[in-house]
């Protein structure tokens, strides 16, 4: 089955622990980017990622590190959480292939990361 | 700049009224994209749509209809006799030209859609 998968699903944590947030996707695409969602802001994108090696900053990637070493993980790091970072995090993912710029993305699960 | 509003935070419905959400939006590309995702209680988040600026076409899917006007830049989305099911929140999103190779997609604040029996 085609899919994003994100873990965990949820994640408490206290300040200044540094945790990753993992993300894979098996339909082999390029482009793979993280977002939070926070109340009345809908969905804001963090970091992004084109391809393998290739990682750029989104709206709002203060406090949060990526990587992309291989093309279907995209982990997101927090060397040093604080409180508002707590915040609902998707990771999606589409192909760029010819024709496809704007082709819908494919959103995990989501995660619920709490900060204390 | 990009931008999507979406002027109703909340809405409440009876079951089998029909509800209009508002998606308005602004933009300098000329060719762009427009998607309207639904997110459920379970938290996951579903494509439902995506038109591009020069198909002004209404479409229809079963009781979701899509009302794309670029005169008002607007692409608001009906439910028509609305199920308890379909409570959800509803975002609109919006997509431009790719720059650089990269096309961001801009959200909007999201409409909570709250279907009572």
């Amino acid at each position: 089955e085609a899919q994003v998968t994100q873990n965990p699903r949820y994640l408490i944590t206290v300040t200044g622990k540094k945790l990753t947030v993992t993300c894979s996707q098996n339909m082999n695409h390029e482009y793979m980017s993280w977002y939070r969602q926070d109340p009345g802001l809908g969905l804001r994108q963090i970091y992004y990622s084109m391809n393998v090696e290739v990682t750029d900053k989104g709206d709002v990637p203060e406090g949060y590190k990526v990587s992309r070493k291989e093309k279907r993980n995209f982990p997101l790091i927090l060397e040093s959480p604080s409180p508002n970072q707590t915040s609902l995090y998707f990771c999606a993912s589409k192909s760029t292939g010819v024709g496809l710029s704007n082709s819908p993305l494919h959103f995990g699960n989501g995660t619920r990361l709490t900060v204390t | 700049a990009q931008k999507v509003t979406q002027a109703q935070t909340e809405i409440s419905v009876v079951e089998k009224e029909d509800v209009t959400l508002d998606c308005v939006y602004e933009t300098r590309d000329t060719t762009y994209y427009l998607f309207w995702y639904k997110q459920p209680p379970s938290g996951e988040l579903v494509f439902l749509i995506r038109r591009n600026s020069f198909d002004e076409q209404n479409e229809i899917s079963g009781r979701y209809s899509w009302n794309f006007q670029k005169s008002t830049s607007s692409f608001n989305f009906t439910i028509t006799a609305s199920q308890v099911v379909d409570s959800a929140v509803y975002f609109c999103a919006l997509s431009g030209l790719p720059r650089g190779g990269y096309n961001k997609l801009i959200f909007g604040a999201g409409t909570r859609l709250a279907v009572h029996p």
